[in-house]
């Protein structure tokens, strides 16, 4: 069952804008992961954040994670065309045996 | 670097034949998964494995079955393919607590006629 939904489903932009893509979930969690698929590749680990952390940084990447509000958001600061690619976010719940639950994923693409 | 290969990018096979997808991770992990991906439907799981000779039934198993007879290697079987079967088929492979994160192999995109 898909549990975390992203939002936008697609987003477009310009190169030196930032994109920011949200995800919601249903229940609680252990923690949330970003993943990034380039087209017809595998999905590549951008960042995870536990449930008790609100925000956390890696290099262009700010994500925030609101367990009140059962959401998350990436920002990816000063794009560039590189960063075109499909987001997910995946969620791991404590009683589901450290199984990934991912969404359906945000189409990003950065125009030069 | 942490690798997970899968055997083949590209697979086309004719409905009913018996069809192996094999995955190999070198990092010595104790979890790995299969998924399939689909427009419109995301990642979902078929299996997964937390050991050696361990399996477990993921969100959509029927049709599938799985094999693990050593801790790199994870083969996912179709026993007879069917048309809705045609897929992106990506493997991953984890450390087995659940706070890391998983590391997927390129994908294997089948087709079945």
């Amino acid at each position: 069952s898909q549990q975390g939904e992203e939002d936008p489903q697609a987003l477009s932009i310009q190169e030196g804008e930032n994109a920011t893509m949200n995800c919601s979930y249903k229940t609680s969690i252990n923690n949330l992961q970003w993943y990034r698929q380039n087209s017809g590749r595998g999905l590549v680990h951008l960042i995870l954040i536990r449930s008790n952390e609100r925000e956390k940084h890696s290099g262009r990447l700010r994500v925030t994670l609101d367990t009140s509000k059962k959401s998350s958001s990436l920002l990816i600061t000063a794009s560039r065309a590189a960063d075109t690619a499909s987001y997910f976010c995946a969620t791991v719940n404590d009683n589901q045996g450290g199984k990934l639950i991912f969404g359906q994923g945000t189409e990003l693409s950065v125009k030069p | 670097d942490v690798k997970v290969t899968q055997s083949s990018r590209y697979l086309v096979k004719r409905t009913g034949e018996k069809v192996f997808l094999e995955c190999v991770q070198d990092m010595d992990h104790e979890n790995m998964f299969w998924y399939r991906q689909d427009p419109g439907l995301g990642l979902r799981l078929i299996y997964f494995s937390y050991d050696v000779k361990m399996k477990e039934k993921g969100d959509i198993p029927e049709g599938y079955s799985v094999s693990r007879e050593k801790k790199e290697r994870f083969s996912l079987i179709l026993e007879s393919a069917s048309t809705n079967q045609t897929s992106m088929y990506l493997c991953a492979s984890s450390l087995r607590t659940v706070i890391f994160e998983q590391f997927f192999g390129p994908g294997t995109r089948l087709t079945v006629l």
